[in-house]
């Protein structure tokens, strides 16, 4: 069975500066997507970013990146240039696909506080 | 489109009542997916729908527990007798079949608190 771990409960940023939350995962498949995913408070999921495993390449979306080691099962989120609008929950999130029912399996979240 | 919908937002109830919550995916979204997500924990699956059918469901689901997807359209989450641990809030989100592994849509959540 798969697991992800955020090791990392609670983490806070100064504006303007550079954070990066953390994410392992243990898994025996070779195929997979890994993704990040933000929770404003009170409000809905996000998508932040994904990453395909069978990609050597890192994922970058404007401000986000990943850095994704497939040997160790890690999947780092940093945020470059935080804004107060970051402050959310951030969860990683593994997706077997071809598995039917391409459902997650998420980690216990981050909860990311971006400091004016 | 407006996204994903679901109502209630909230939902105070006492244990032992019945309560239903009802999700609104995107309306050409065939896939439609439930989660439950306590406090300090990350969103665990419970079950998923292709259109009409529901084709998996977690072990998370007791027998309490029901959801159907009439017409592949809204969907409902009926929750019977609720007991104090079923106080989570309640996370629908839907995707396209071919568009899945590139992520969900996901609603604002009901949030259950059983008193």
């Amino acid at each position: 069975a798969q697991t992800v771990t955020q090791s990392q409960p609670e983490m806070s940023v100064q504006e303007a500066e550079t954070v990066t939350l953390s994410c392992t995962y243990d898994t025996s498949e070779n195929n997979y997507y890994l993704f990040w995913y933000k929770q404003p408070p009170s409000r809905q999921m996000i998508l932040v970013i994904r990453q395909e495993a069978y990609k050597q390449q890192n994922a970058t979306e404007n401000r986000f990146s990943v850095n994704f080691q497939k040997a160790a099962k890690s999947f780092s989120l940093k945020i470059s240039d935080s804004q107060l609008g970051d402050t959310a929950m951030y969860f990683c999130a593994f997706m077997k696909p071809f598995s039917g029912t391409y459902k997650y399996i998420f980690g216990t979240g981050t909860r990311l506080k971006v400091l004016a | 489109d407006t996204g994903v919908s679901q109502d209630p937002r909230h939902k105070i109830t006492k244990r032992g009542q019945n309560v239903t919550f009802r999700c609104d995916p995107i309306s050409e979204h065939n896939r439609l997916y439930w989660y439950r997500q306590t406090l300090g924990q990350g969103p665990e699956f419970l079950t998923y729908f292709q259109n009409e059918a529901q084709l998996e469901k977690s072990r998370l689901l007791s027998d309490r527990f029901s959801a159907e997807r009439p017409k592949g359209s809204f969907s409902t989450l009926e929750i019977q007798r609720t007991e104090q641990g079923d106080s989570a809030m309640y996370l629908c989100a839907s995707s396209l079949a071919t568009g899945t592994v590139y992520g969900y849509t996901f609603g604002s959540g009901t949030r259950l608190t059983v008193v």
